[in-house]
């Protein structure tokens, strides 16, 4: 594809339930990042990997949250029982690699509403 | 930390005025600095960057210097139009976590007519 993609691009759920969040990175760009935005605390960073190995998991907010990558393409980002603080847009970026000035581009995020 | 702080908005311009949104940064090391833009409805995208001191980024007018001495990347713009309005969010990384974005607060930018 053209560029990154996200899907659900919304997702209603209540509390309590398990979600997944997809992201598939432009091809061949081996680093992809998911960060959160909230209105309470801005564009928060939660995990990345360069390829399928996840290197800084720091940013994710507790042991609810997971995140895998397989075949160096898509990732997924799961929130076990979900909490309405959990509500938020989740945003997924891809950089062709690990270099200093590479610029980071973004999907349209998924928009989570947790009821 | 590595941390931005970015001005407060939300910021209200007539057309054609001068705008410049401050944004310092605390880091060690040198970091890349950023600023993106988030049009109504639209997604995140990379306006400008400078990856070492005193380099200029500029892209659709508008320039941002980065200055080591001050820890600053301050963004200007000469003269600005309704189709800027967009929130603006100042951003560093640095190689050494993995370029992980940082971002400031955001400024909200509305442009009048």
């Amino acid at each position: 594809g053209a560029g990154v993609s996200q899907s659900p691009s919304n997702k209603v759920t209540e509390k309590g339930k398990d979600v997944e969040l997809r992201c598939d990175p432009i091809s061949g760009h081996t680093a992809l990042y998911w960060y959160r935005q909230s209105l309470g605390q801005g564009l928060e960073f939660l995990i990345y990997f360069q390829g399928n190995s996840a290197p800084d998991k720091s940013g994710l907010p507790s042991d609810r949250f997971s995140a895998e990558r397989t075949g160096g393409s898509v990732s997924t980002l799961t929130i076990q029982r979900t909490q309405q603080e959990d509500s938020a847009v989740y945003l997924c970026a891809s950089s062709l690699a690990l270099l200093a000035d590479n610029e980071q581009f973004f999907g349209p995020g998924t928009r989570l509403t947790v009821l | 930390g590595n941390s931005v702080t970015q001005m407060e908005g939300p910021v209200t311009l007539s057309e054609e005025a001068f705008l410049t949104i401050n944004c310092t940064y605390t880091a060690t090391g040198y970091p890349s600095l950023f600023w993106y833009v988030q049009y109504p409805g639209e997604g995140l995208q990379l306006l400008l960057k400078a990856t070492k001191a005193d380099d200029k980024g500029s892209n659709k007018g508008f320039e941002a210097t980065y200055r080591k001495e001050t820890t600053s990347f301050h963004l200007e713009k000469g003269s600005v139009q309704v189709s800027d309005s967009a929130v603006y969010f100042c951003a560093l990384s640095a190689l050494e976590y993995g370029n992980k974005l940082v971002f400031g607060a955001g400024t909200i930018l509305r442009v009048k007519s």
